[in-house]
């Protein structure tokens, strides 16, 4: 089975911009979550979605949202870009093994805010 | 509530000694553990994880880890470094319908 892709692999902005990153998950996993990784803070989750629906949410503002479609792929947005938004950001799809999910990563985005 | 505490921020081992990277956590509910590695630039890849059964887990190349109720810890182990192990590790915790938490990492340094 083919992994968990992102695309772009990487991208640059200014600030101000907005930006769209995509993930499409390994096949028959219908969960998708997002996280943010910097140095300073780690990682970050930002959502969570399961069958189009969000189901847990991170701390961040609302400028970062994210949608599923009906085939699984998801969509993360950050509007208004700041430079702080510089970071990696990981995609990860799941699927439950046993009593709990199990998440496999992508090899993620590295966005560069300038 | 759920946390994982990894105790290192940086292990530095020789190459083809024991690796120890340790992990502590905390959780209401019964947990599963996971252990993820990343290598520079690259996405997290899963290496093991523990949910509920054997309390000893073998993961892939030739990690393992102990499920140790009592003293709450999911410690990785190797038997020998292999430079090719040099990279960042992280501890998950999460239980049934939950969030995900991440441990703060620990870098593993492998000296020749």
């Amino acid at each position: 089975k083919a992994g968990v892709t992102q695309t772009p692999r990487y991208l640059i902005k200014t600030r101000g911009q907005q930006v769209t990153l995509s993930c499409s998950p390994i096949s028959g996993h219908r969960s998708v979550s997002w996280y943010q990784q910097t140095p300073g803070q780690g990682l970050q989750f930002l959502f969570e979605y399961f069958s189009e629906t969000q189901r847990n949410k991170g701390n961040f503002p609302g400028r970062f949202s994210g949608r599923q479609f009906s085939n699984s792929r998801s969509e993360m947005n950050v509007s208004t870009l700041e430079l702080g938004d510089s970071a990696l950001y990981l995609c990860a799809s799941s699927i439950r093994q046993g009593i709990t999910d199990t998440q496999y990563f992508g090899p993620g985005t590295r966005l560069t805010v300038l | 509530a759920q946390s994982v505490t990894q105790l290192d921020s940086h292990v530095s081992v020789s190459e083809g000694t024991p690796v120890l990277l340790r992990c502590n956590y905390s959780s209401s509910y019964s947990p599963s553990l996971f252990w993820y590695v990343q290598h520079p630039n690259k996405g997290l890849q899963l290496l093991l994880k523990y949910t509920s059964a054997a309390t000893l887990v073998k993961g892939i190349n030739g990690f393992e880890a102990e499920f140790k109720k009592s003293e709450t810890s999911f410690h990785l182990t190797k038997p020998s470094a292999h430079m090719s192990d040099a990279a960042e590790y992280f501890c998950v915790v999460t239980a049934i319908g939950g969030k995900f938490y991440f441990g703060s990492g620990t870098k593993l340094n492998v000296k020749p």
